[in-house]
């Protein structure tokens, strides 16, 4: 039983084009989370979401839309794909407080 | 702004060594400190520290947090191979809903 999942694992793709990330967590929990991991293994926030509702925007280039369609899901688009957006982005879900948990990572690379 | 900051940055140490592992904070409205193994895909979850002096122990792994210097450690004993791993240090504030996390630690366990 996957408990936070994410898909694809692997993406490439050329500078310019448009892709979307899927998040899927049955954990019952009520806010998801986007994270940023750079070459340097540095894990940066990016959004998080409440019960569907946008609650964090990290200064992130408005090139990156999520979409929570309902409370297990948080998707990521990325318009205008761009080098520096090669990183592995990793969702996350907990209870609104409680331990945050990972999926497995989208590995994302832009050529 | 939340700042965490992990030392060493990387670590090798042979099969059977004891090591330390530390993580200094700084963070308004401090809530809670926590741990992560990081191997090929997701971070895992190790531990959550909210109280100062009180360890948290799970088989060879035990951490504690110091509220008034501002600091947790992470200790590892009988290491083993299968503990070489990035371990992640984060802060969470209140109210803040998302996590900070430090750059991380290499560990490499050699035979």
């Amino acid at each position: 039983d996957t408990a936070v999942s994410q898909t694809p694992k692997y993406l490439v793709t050329q500078m310019g084009n448009d892709k979307s990330i899927k998040c899927e967590q049955n954990l019952g929990h009520d806010t998801m989370y986007w994270y940023k991991q750079d070459s340097k293994k540095f894990l940066k926030i990016m959004f998080s979401y409440n019960n569907k509702e946008l609650i964090i925007n990290e200064t992130v280039p408005n090139r990156f839309s999520p979409k929570s369609p309902d409370k297990a899901h948080l998707n990521l688009h990325i318009n205008s794909l761009e080098l520096g957006d090669s990183a592995v982005y990793f969702c996350a879900s907990s209870l609104a407080g409680g331990t945050q948990y990972f999926g497995p990572g989208t590995r994302l690379l832009v050529l | 702004e939340d700042k965490v900051v992990q030392s060493p940055l990387s670590l090798v140490v042979h099969e059977g060594d004891t090591v330390t592992l530390n993580c200094s904070y700084e963070v308004t409205n401090f809530r809670s400190l926590l741990w992560y193994k990081q191997e090929k895909k997701a971070p895992t979850f190790l531990f959550m520290l909210t109280s100062s002096g009180i360890e948290k122990k799970s088989g060879r792994l035990s951490s504690i947090l110091d509220k008034k210097e501002l600091f947790s450690i992470l200790n590892i004993t009988a290491t083993q191979t299968g503990d070489s791993a990035i371990y992640l240090c984060a802060v969470e504030s209140e109210g803040a809903q998302k996590l900070v996390f430090g750059q991380g630690t290499r560990l490499t366990i050699n035979p």
